[in-house]
């Protein structure tokens, strides 16, 4: 079946605009969840969904970063005012519910950069 | 809180011959651990996962893992490395609804 879907798989953006990031999860899972790779860095949690509930957005590094999930399916990673240190391999992953045990099912990413 | 340490930013074996990744984690309540695998421009795959039953994990590939909870480790092995091997390795804990991952391992094998 199909896996969750990333696009662009690439992004080449300029200092200073914004960027959106899209993930298709796959169908039927509740949970979404949205990481950033930077290189060394391993993955660092931004923020998930969970059905129709608030998201948790513990991660999200500054309030230039948001998402959203529509209908409770596809999912936007907004980046305002983008920023050299935005750059990075941002990775969404989606599960058939939250909570411990289940496991995570990752796209290919986004590749961002910013000049 | 959650976490884990993975030991090592970058492994070296030849092939065939054992792999051992380590991974140390911190939790407040009996954890679920897993590794994931990530091979080039590839999203993360999952190896294995510890959820409370058996110690010894078996995966996928030819990879285990065993939890021991008085080292609070869940280090990653396979016992002769092949070349299709290299990739970059995670181990991640989960205490509730999300999940925390390691910085990484980069794994390469030599001929």
């Amino acid at each position: 079946g199909a896996g969750v879907s990333q696009s662009p798989s690439n992004k080449v953006t300029e200092k200073g605009k914004d960027v959106e990031l899209r993930c298709d999860p796959i169908s039927g899972h509740t949970a979404l969840y949205w990481y950033r790779q930077s290189l060394g860095q391993g993955l660092e949690f931004l923020i998930y969904f969970q059905g129709n509930s608030a998201p948790d957005k513990s991660g999200l590094p500054s309030d230039r970063f948001s998402a959203e999930r529509t209908g409770g399916s596809v999912s936007t990673l907004t980046i305002q005012r983008t920023q050299q240190e935005d750059s990075a391999v941002y990775l969404c992953a989606s599960s058939i519910t939250s909570g411990k045990g289940y496991e995570q099912y990752f796209g290919p990413g986004t590749r961002l950069t910013v000049t | 809180a959650q976490s884990v340490t993975q030991l090592g930013s970058h492994v070296s074996v030849s092939e065939g011959a054992l792999v051992l990744l380590r991974c140390n984690y911190s939790s407040s309540v009996p954890p679920y651990l897993f590794w994931y695998v990530q091979y080039p421009n590839k999203g993360l795959q999952l190896l294995l996962k510890y959820t409370s039953a058996a110690t010894l994990v078996k995966g996928i590939n030819g990879f285990e893992a065993e939890f021991k909870k008085s080292e609070t480790s869940f280090h990653l092995t396979k016992p002769s490395a092949h070349m299709s091997d290299a990739a970059e390795y995670f181990c991640a804990v989960s205490e509730g609804n999300d999940m925390r991952f390691g910085a990484g391992t980069r794994l390469t094998v030599k001929p």
